[in-house]
């Protein structure tokens, strides 16, 4: 069975700072993972993703994700946190293969403080 | 593309009523996929059609939970007797078959509250 921990429900950065949020994954294969972003009362964005290949993923708006398998890691990273950023993030494991059944953590809610 | 869409977006019943759902899927995707979202948690997954065929689902889909894909387009998703457990956000997520299948799209959800 595949989990998620996300470590931290909710994270405050003052803008400008380092936007760190961590996750811990548990998979009985090689996983597919994934950092989605919310707004609220939106749906659920994706901001990356790390299947195969390069453990360092680059996403959207700024953001990007190292894969450590040692440590069974997949923490969120950016250099500067925007006021935009502000929104609940969530990560998310999938088993691979043809059919993605995702298993989602309990989200992080970041603050980005003026 | 204009992405996944559902209807309606917000749903106030009481509880004891049916309510049902709508998800229409990217045009392209034949996967789709309903999740429950309640306050302050992830997306759980419901269930999972390939087409029009329902393959997985969740235990957390009860007997008076139903879902539908009658033509492998869009689906419906019907619940009987609400009850108040059942206030949460329903996500609808598609995803195609080939090339990046495992990135699923997600629809802005339908938010039903049960009085």
């Amino acid at each position: 069975a595949q989990s998620v921990t996300q470590l931290g429900s909710h994270v405050s950065v003052s803008e400008g700072a380092l936007v760190l949020l961590r996750c811990n994954y548990s998979s009985s294969v090689p996983p597919y993972l994934f950092w989605y972003v919310q707004y609220p009362n939106q749906g659920l964005q994706l901001l990356l993703k790390y299947t195969t290949g390069a453990t360092l993923v680059k996403g959207i708006n700024g953001f990007e994700a190292e894969f450590k398998k040692s440590e069974t890691s997949f923490h969120l990273t950016k250099p500067s946190a925007h006021m935009s950023d502000a929104a609940e993030y969530f990560c998310a494991v999938s088993e691979g293969g043809g059919y993605q059944k995702v298993t989602f953590g309990t989200g992080t809610k970041l603050q980005v403080i003026p | 593309d204009t992405g996944v869409s559902q209807d309606p977006r917000h749903k106030i019943t009481k509880r004891g009523q049916n309510v049902t759902f709508r998800c229409d899927p990217i045009s392209e995707h034949n996967r789709l996929y309903w999740y429950r979202q309640t306050l302050g948690q992830g997306p759980e997954f419901l269930t999972y059609f390939q087409n029009e065929a329902q393959l997985e689902k969740s235990r957390l889909l009860s007997d008076r939970f139903s879902a539908e894909r009658p033509k492998g387009s869009f689906s419906t998703l019907e619940i009987q007797r609400t009850e108040q457990g059942d206030s949460a956000m329903y996500l609808c997520a598609s995803s195609s078959a080939g090339g990046n299948s495992y990135e699923q799209y997600f629809g802005p959800g339908t938010r039903l509250t049960v009085t």
